[in-house]
């Protein structure tokens, strides 16, 4: 099993470019979410998934947006990058009755 | 709405010394609780849990029991080596309230040889 994958690892984007951040699981995990992590304000979260074509926000939503084709996989789209969402960006997943959740290895994002 | 508090760091310590690291919490139901622990470069990986009152989650030598009486969640270990030097998260997952897993703001713990 590889657990949860995410692409890139290391990304640079100029102001107001458009990128998409890759998630996949195969652990056929009902919920998925997307975090970032910043200095000294710990895991934020962006949007959540509960299954296949059902996504909602989370905490920090603006500026992102996210689609749930699929149980394996869950993008996030920065849709115009701004310095304020240089960050670690993580993708977890989790089962319908399990607690624990599995993060994937993080992308970091810098916006110049 | 739920919330988690985790003591600030740095924590430095030196190899063998005993480790607390506070954590308490706030919860509309009736949340699990969880240690997470994120190693340089890496992801957050489950270190431990306790799913109701009373409950004790241990792994690796670090312990925490689930309070009630003072919602609380405290980590602990007897003696801590190098290769804990991590960033440790507490968190919940409140079933009765939103289903959401909150995350304290991570505490970094430093080990001296």
């Amino acid at each position: 099993n590889a657990g949860v994958t995410q692409t890139p690892k290391f990304q640079v984007l100029k102001t107001g470019q458009s990128m998409t951040l890759q998630c996949a699981q195969d652990m056929n995990h009902e919920y998925m979410s997307w975090y970032r992590q910043d200095p000294g304000m710990g895991l934020r979260l962006i949007h959540y998934s509960v299954g296949a074509g059902i996504t909602d926000q989370g905490e920090v939503p603006n500026g992102y947006n996210v689609s749930r084709s699929t149980t394996e996989d869950f993008p996030l789209r920065l849709l115009s990058a701004a310095p304020s969402q240089t960050s670690v960006y993580f993708c977890a997943s989790r089962g319908r009755i399990t607690d624990t959740q599995y993060f994937g290895p993080g992308t970091r994002l810098t916006v110049l | 709405g739920d919330s988690v508090t985790q003591m600030e760091g740095p924590v430095t310590l030196s190899e063998e010394a005993f480790l607390t690291i506070n954590c308490t919490y706030t919860a509309t139901g009736y949340p699990s609780l969880f240690w997470y622990v994120q190693y340089p470069g890496e992801g957050l990986q489950l270190l431990l849990k306790a799913t109701k009152a009373d409950d004790k989650g241990s792994n690796k030598g670090f312990e925490a029991t689930y309070r009630k009486e003072t919602t609380s969640f405290h980590l602990e270990k007897g003696s801590v080596q190098v290769s804990d030097s991590a960033v440790y998260f507490c968190a919940l997952s409140d079933r009765g309230g939103d289903d959401k897993i909150i995350f304290g703001k991570g505490t970094r713990l430093h080990i001296l040889p």
